[in-house]
């Protein structure tokens, strides 16, 4: 199967700040993977489908790169809506279709 | 409006079984595959079962592998998961989760349902 690896875990940055979370995939999964917010008490939101597309109503501060087993996603200036958990998924061939641990962004 | 409403969560003893349900409207339900995920509270997501658009394949996770069932009725708009011979460690938030294509997945998600398995 393959594993997913997040980093950082957690990461404190203040509104207006440029941020990027690291997904790292245990084998090539092309560009097959996806990034998901996720707020308290709620279920997770689409952002970033194959790798760099973002999904329809998510803002243009959000983008996605990368391809093979390394991808980040870059949020370009932070607003007080983005404090939250971000988690990318992978989606390559036929599951299991593993998430990442997860990184909690917070305010500093 | 696309939407998941799920149902059926709740205490089980350890060993017992229950059924989750979601049920979609505002879409063609039986274009689309579907996904259960899971969430102990306060930690990660966890994948562990996938049908297809027409039911005839389905994948799980190792976790749950003999022990749950994920179906659907495609003419109820509805998908189920089985769940038999809970342990403790089943106790998490469920979701289901619908994949647009074999790109987009999880594009809607249903609001979950948290399963207690303790005695």
């Amino acid at each position: 199967d393959i594993q997913m690896t997040q980093s950082p875990s957690s990461l404190s940055a203040s509104v207006g700040d440029r941020v990027t979370i690291t997904c790292r995939a245990s084998q090539s999964i092309s560009g097959y993977l996806n990034w998901y917010q996720q707020k308290p008490g709620k279920a997770p939101k689409l952002l970033i489908f194959g790798a760099s597309t973002l999904e329809y109503g998510v803002p243009s501060r959000f983008s996605g790169s990368g391809s093979g087993s390394h991808f980040t996603l870059t949020i370009s200036s932070l607003q007080p809506e983005d404090f939250a958990t971000y988690y990318c998924q992978q989606s390559y061939s036929t599951p299991p279709y593993s998430f990442g641990q997860g990184t909690k962004l917070e305010i500093k | 409006e696309v939407q998941l409403v799920q149902s059926g969560g709740g205490l089980v003893q350890p060993g017992g079984s229950l059924r989750l349900s979601c049920v979609a409207s505002g879409f063609t339900f039986r274009s689309f595959d579907v996904n259960w995920v899971r969430q102990v509270p306060g930690q990660g997501l966890e994948w562990i079962s996938h049908i297809s658009s027409s039911g005839g394949s389905v994948f799980y996770a190792d976790s749950v592998q003999g022990r749950f069932t994920i179906s659907r009725d495609n003419a109820k708009n509805s998908l189920y998961l089985q769940m038999n011979s809970l342990r403790a460690e089943d106790t998490a938030i469920y979701y289901c989760a619908r994949d647009r294509d074999s790109l987009a997945k999880g594009d809607y998600w249903g609001q979950g349902t948290l399963v207690t398995v303790s005695s």
